[in-house]
């Protein structure tokens, strides 16, 4: 699976768009991006997936470079909930495959 | 989404005891689990896979010996920590993918500690 880069940390404003970056440049053409977050002590959380199409679901949106080399993950109104640790991965679709987790970036929203 | 649940959320335990791990699909079928630990600000690592009614395959320097996985179910999959010691103490976290689905569901995670 490819690998990704991430900041190691953000901080957001409440009520605010957080926008996190990821990077895949090494990305192949049947690798989706895939979005996590782990809220401290709890299991990781799925919150939205992505082939090359940008995508939106209840909880975020998915926006994906042409080229596929990068992706930003958008909480459009960042809430004190949303604090958690956000991992950006990369894998094919299968549904055996299993999750390499990097560094994620930790999200601090702020009041 | 699916929901996958694990027994117990916390264990304290002392040096040299055994310790059991539950984790169950609740609403789907899971041909394979995944179980992973997480050391204190560190991120998730991949112990093994489990697949039902086959042996687990452990990802490299992860004791097979030592932490024991039985998946006799398609929904109950068990990690045990044998004689357990205080290096052990971390949180231990299992998922599985829906058959079909691309994205894989997490159990809550359970917090081992030994003394």
């Amino acid at each position: 699976d490819a690998k990704t880069t991430q900041p190691p940390s953000m901080d957001c404003a409440e009520g605010r768009a957080a926008n996190l970056p990821c990077n895949h440049s090494t990305i192949s053409g049947n690798e989706y991006v895939y979005w996590y977050r782990q809220i401290h002590s709890q299991g990781p959380q799925y919150i939205i997936h992505g082939l090359k199409n940008n995508e939106t679901n209840e909880m975020a949106s998915l926006i994906i470079t042409e080229d596929r080399k990068s992706s930003t993950l958008i909480l459009p109104h960042a809430t004190l909930r949303d604090t958690a640790v956000y991992y950006c991965i990369v894998r094919g679709n299968n549904a055996g495959n299993m999750l390499t987790f990097g560094g994620g970036t930790r999200l601090m929203v702020k009041p | 989404g699916a929901v996958v649940s694990q027994h117990p959320s916390r264990v304290i335990c002392k040096s040299g005891t055994s310790v059991k791990i539950e984790c169950r699909s609740l609403d789907f079928q899971a041909t394979t689990m995944f179980w992973y630990r997480q050391f204190p600000k560190q991120s998730l690592m991949l112990m093994a896979t489990s697949n039902e009614g086959s042996k687990a395959t452990y990802e490299q320097g992860v004791e097979k010996d030592k932490f024991l996985i039985n998946h006799a179910s398609l929904t109950l999959s068990t990690l045990t920590v044998t004689s357990a010691h205080p290096e052990d103490s971390s949180f231990y976290i299992c998922s599985s993918p829906r058959e079909g689905q691309g994205e894989q569901f997490f159990g809550p995670g359970t917090r081992l500690t030994v003394l």
